[in-house]
């Protein structure tokens, strides 16, 4: 059973860089047709997501983040990244990785086929807090 | 900034039944399937729908979805105590090119 887990530094200093880490334990991040997702949740506030990556490096962003953010993916160690500069308090948040799964739907003859995404494994997450 | 629009709460006594509604549009949920996470309190998300009505190995079938136009609902039937949670739905965007949440519902059991 696959498994995520999140880890980085609790505090970060405004206008510097938040690094957080995610491993994927139980499984390889190759195998499959899965990307994989960063999302966060400011604290009483709801989901946003910040951006996926595919094993082969494509990336897809959250256009309000996009000039700020980079994930990147290291099969060798089994785990993925992500990289938020120029942070503010407005980044504070918990910080969770998760597993995107890409399927195809054959279709029927009242639908067209198709490929859907959903994220069914998460990390428990990680509270970054940005303050001096 | 959340593209869906949630109610933010929903309430209802054991045994009844609790339904959210979730809005988009034709660049999200109108193209593209959705999904409905759990977030039980200070837990992370559980996926609970997919593919606008597709429930995952172990989510009660009390929990269903179904989606019409640039509209998704979540139907929670036999409402029980451990259903008090914060529901979301998400879709990809096509015109975002990213996925989006919904703005959340928190459900209270009476």
């Amino acid at each position: 059973q696959v498994q995520l887990q999140e880890s980085g530094p609790g505090l970060v200093k405004p206008s510097q860089t938040l690094s957080l880490t995610c491993t994927v334990s139980g499984g390889s991040i190759s195998s499959g047709s899965y990307y994989w997702s960063w999302i966060r949740q400011p604290a009483g506030k709801g989901l946003e997501w910040i951006g996926r990556i595919y094993t082969s490096g494509s990336t897809n962003y959250n256009p309000s983040l996009k000039s700020r953010v980079t994930i990147s993916v290291d099969t060798s160690k089994n785990q993925f990244s992500l990289k938020l500069s120029s942070v503010t308090a407005a980044d504070t948040a918990v910080y969770y990785c998760a597993r995107l799964l890409k399927n195809f739907w054959s279709g029927s003859l009242d639908s067209p086929p198709y490929y859907y995404y959903y994220m069914d494994v998460w990390g428990k997450g990680t509270t970054v807090t940005v303050s001096s | 900034q959340s593209v869906l629009t949630q109610p933010p709460s929903a309430s209802g006594t054991p045994g009844q039944r609790v339904t959210i509604s979730c809005s988009g549009s034709s660049s999200n949920i109108g193209s593209n399937t959705v999904n409905w996470y759990q977030q039980l309190p200070g837990t992370a998300p559980k996926l609970l729908i997919y593919r606008n009505n597709q429930r995952p190995s172990g989510v009660p079938d009390r929990f269903s979805g179904s989606k019409s136009g640039t509209s998704a609902s979540l139907a929670i039937s036999g409402l029980q105590s451990e259903d008090e949670a914060d529901y979301y739905c998400a879709a990809w965007d096509d015109s975002l090119n990213g996925q989006v949440f919904g703005t959340g519902t928190k459900v209270t059991v009476l």
